[in-house]
């Protein structure tokens, strides 16, 4: 079976802080993809990352970064320089294979304050 | 990217009655779609499978007879909650997986149904 972990369930920062959202997850698959989506007030959610089991390469876009330890299985993001508008409710999640049904886990509500 | 849409994007309806939500794969085949329900402030979870042309997988703990699916064509999918109650009252989110190529999945922007 498969499992998502975000212990983080609110975190409050002052704009500019860095901060890292965790991510820990379990899964029997040997191939598997895990994501990252966040959710603002209007509900949509919006796509942010998306990384094979086979690519244990960090990644930065812009302001975002992503780091990907198959040894602690776990996938961290980390916004640099937080701004009012990163606040929403930020989603991991996991698939057993591209295509497939994501499982999601319990999400990280995150607030930035001026 | 691609896009999928919902319809609508909001509906209040009376306790009792049927409500349809339609799922559409605007730019891309989807062989496989998949429906989510969302309660307030948690979070998203896997209500049904729906393959074009066969009958849905649904989840455990999801009535089948309750919430009714059709895949009829690949780019639409459509939801029915049948006699709807207050306790239906939630975010429903599609994804639509492509037919060919990456299998890549993308969201709809999601439908909100206020059942009183």
């Amino acid at each position: 079976a498969q499992k998502v972990t975000q212990a983080q369930t609110e975190i409050s920062v002052v704009e500019k802080e860095d901060v890292t959202l965790d991510c820990v997850y379990e899964t029997r698959d040997t191939t598997y993809y895990l994501f990252w989506y966040k959710q603002p007030p209007s509900g949509e959610l919006v796509f942010l990352i998306r990384r094979n089991s086979f690519d244990e390469q960090n990644e930065i876009s812009g302001r975002y970064s992503w780091n990907f330890q198959k040894s602690t299985s776990s996938f961290n993001f980390t916004i640099t320089a937080s701004q009012v508008v990163d606040s929403a409710v930020y989603f991991c999640a996991l698939s057993s294979n591209s295509g497939y049904a994501l499982n999601f886990g319990k999400g990280t509500s995150l607030l930035v304050t001026p | 990217g691609a896009v999928v849409s919902q319809h609508p994007s909001w509906v209040i309806c009376k306790s009792g009655t049927s409500v349809k939500i339609e799922c559409r794969s605007l730019d891309f085949q989807a062989t496989t779609m998949f429906w989510y329900r969302q309660f307030p402030k948690q979070s998203l979870m896997l209500m049904a499978t729906s393959n074009e042309g066969s009958k849905a997988t649904y989840e455990q703990g999801v009535e089948k007879d309750k919430f009714l699916i059709n895949h009829a064509s690949l780019t639409l999918s459509t939801l029915t909650v049948t006699s709807a109650h207050p306790e239906d009252s939630s975010f429903y989110i599609c994804s639509a997986s492509e037919a060919s190529g990456s299998y890549e999945q993308f969201f709809g922007p999601g439908t909100r149904l206020t059942v009183l």
